[in-house]
């Protein structure tokens, strides 16, 4: 089993900032099996990357991903009120069976 | 883009069942696959399994694989999700989410584009 880990578990900054956050896998993930999706609090996860880099439709710039291999990485140039939430990486392994799984989330709060 | 809109919560007795409904509001689901995700306080996002309605077969999580069915009524253009001896620990909001065909030759993309509400199941005795 792949097993995705993100850090940090919570992250706090002040709007303007820069959020950095990585979902690292246990064993190396295809770039276009890595998908990051945020969750603001009550309602359902929203997609913001697919394919480790790009970004869903009508997804701000502010957003980026990056990364291959193990070591993934989400980017929010400046935080805007809105984007503190919860962010979510997500994999798919094309084992026997195949299955999707998620990291456990990084929360980013308002310091 | 497509509102998916689930049924309502329920509240279940352990050793019953549940089955939820997904249904895209003023579209279909043509091409794309419909996944189920759980989100529990404990367990985070669980995948559990999905199908492609006009295929008709479905996946699944090996942890579910032995007390969940996934099916599609291509006619009303509905997904549901039915999960068999409930315990309290699927207590639960329950997501169906699309997964569009990206497939190239140099394969495919993995990811969900669009989510429902989310269906809130309570185990509880």
């Amino acid at each position: 089993e792949i097993v995705l880990t993100q850090s940090p578990g919570t992250l706090s900054l002040s709007p303007g900032e820069r959020a950095t956050l990585s979902c690292r896998a246990s064993h190396s993930v295809n770039n276009r099996s890595l998908a990051w999706y945020q969750q603001r609090p009550g309602q359902a996860p929203m997609l913001l990357i697919y394919a480790t880099s790009s970004r869903a439709s009508g997804i701000p710039a502010r957003f980026s991903g990056s990364g291959s291999g193990t070591d993934f990485t989400l980017t929010i140039s400046r935080l805007e009120p809105e984007d503190f939430a919860v962010y979510f990486c997500q994999q798919y392994v094309t084992l026997a069976p195949p299955y999707f799984s998620f990291g456990p989330g990084t929360k980013v709060d308002i310091k | 883009q497509v509102q998916l809109v689930q049924s309502g919560a329920e509240v279940k007795k352990p050793g019953s069942s549940v089955k939820v409904s997904c249904k895209p509001s003023g579209g279909t689901f043509t091409t794309y696959a419909v996944n189920w995700v759980r989100q529990t306080p404990g367990q985070g996002l669980e995948w559990m399994g999905g199908i492609v309605p006009i295929f008709g077969t479905a996946k699944y999580a090996l942890k579910f694989q032995d007390r969940v069915t996934i099916t599609a009524d291509t006619v009303s253009n509905t997904v549901y999700i039915e999960v068999r001896s409930l315990r309290s620990e699927d207590t639960a909001v329950y997501y169906c989410a699309t997964e569009p065909p990206e497939c190239t030759a140099t394969g495919c993309l993995y990811y969900f584009d669009n989510w429902g509400r989310g269906t809130l199941v309570t185990v509880s005795s």
